[in-house]
């Protein structure tokens, strides 16, 4: 299984709501990420963790928050976004080895819409 | 500063002939180096990887890239082009961080 599963695929919220993105993975991965990628560009890192523990935070706005409850799932939850948010998000996991990270595996990721 | 250049927007081609996707990149050490493909509105699929060894590295649905440590360069290749190879293609690097150095992307269009 060589799968991440991102829900849900498409998302519209409100300036004032709170909503989450979800991610999982069942490789074993110890290393997870949230991307955001707006169109025809390549992705930006926003959050990295390694083995549950943030790694990363790629000076992202407080109303982004990341949660990795296992290793197996990763969350991003967001509340008061403004509407230059809207994008793809992406989420990735890969497998650590002795030279560097092995190929990142995305999933299909959530086209957020915010209004 | 660490980087991975795409030098072409978009890349043009017929259908049946061969198409190359060019990358470059400026990372320090031997870096691990990718290619991914992305269909409207879906995530990065993983295309291929050079680690170590042969310069020539075969991937997924007849692509192939090859390595040029001399010329700091991972081209993308594939013998005939269909027309459902029109995407959007990103090469990458990682050399030992959690941070993958992306390129801009080229478009490929391949033209029935």
């Amino acid at each position: 299984d060589t799968e991440v599963t991102q829900t849900p695929k498409h998302l519209v919220m409100g300036m004032t709501n709170k909503k989450s993105l979800k991610c999982e993975q069942h490789m074993g991965h110890r290393a997870m990420y949230w991307y955001k990628q707006k169109a025809k560009k390549p992705p930006e890192l926003m959050f990295v963790y390694s083995y549950e523990k943030l790694s990363i935070n790629e000076s992202v706005p407080s109303r982004f928050s990341p949660e990795c409850p296992n290793s197996s799932l990763l969350n991003l939850h967001l509340h008061a976004l403004q509407p230059e948010d809207s994008a793809l998000y992406l989420c990735a996991s890969s497998q650590e080895s002795a030279g560097g990270l092995t190929e990142a595996f995305f999933g299909q990721g959530t086209r957020l819409t915010v209004v | 500063a660490q980087s991975v250049a795409q030098p072409e927007d978009q890349v043009n081609v017929a259908e049946g002939n061969p198409l190359t996707v060019k990358c470059t990149y400026s990372v320090s050490g031997n870096p691990y180096l990718f290619w991914y493909v992305q269909y409207p509105n879906r995530g990065l699929q993983f295309l291929l990887k050079y680690i170590t060894g042969d310069n020539l590295v075969k991937g997924s649905y007849g692509f192939e890239a090859e390595f040029n440590k001399s010329q700091t360069s991972f081209h993308l290749k594939k013998p005939s082009a269909l027309v459902s190879d029109s995407a959007l293609y990103f090469c990458a690097a990682n050399s030992g961080t959690y941070k993958y150095i992306f390129g801009t992307g080229t478009r490929l269009k391949v033209l029935a």
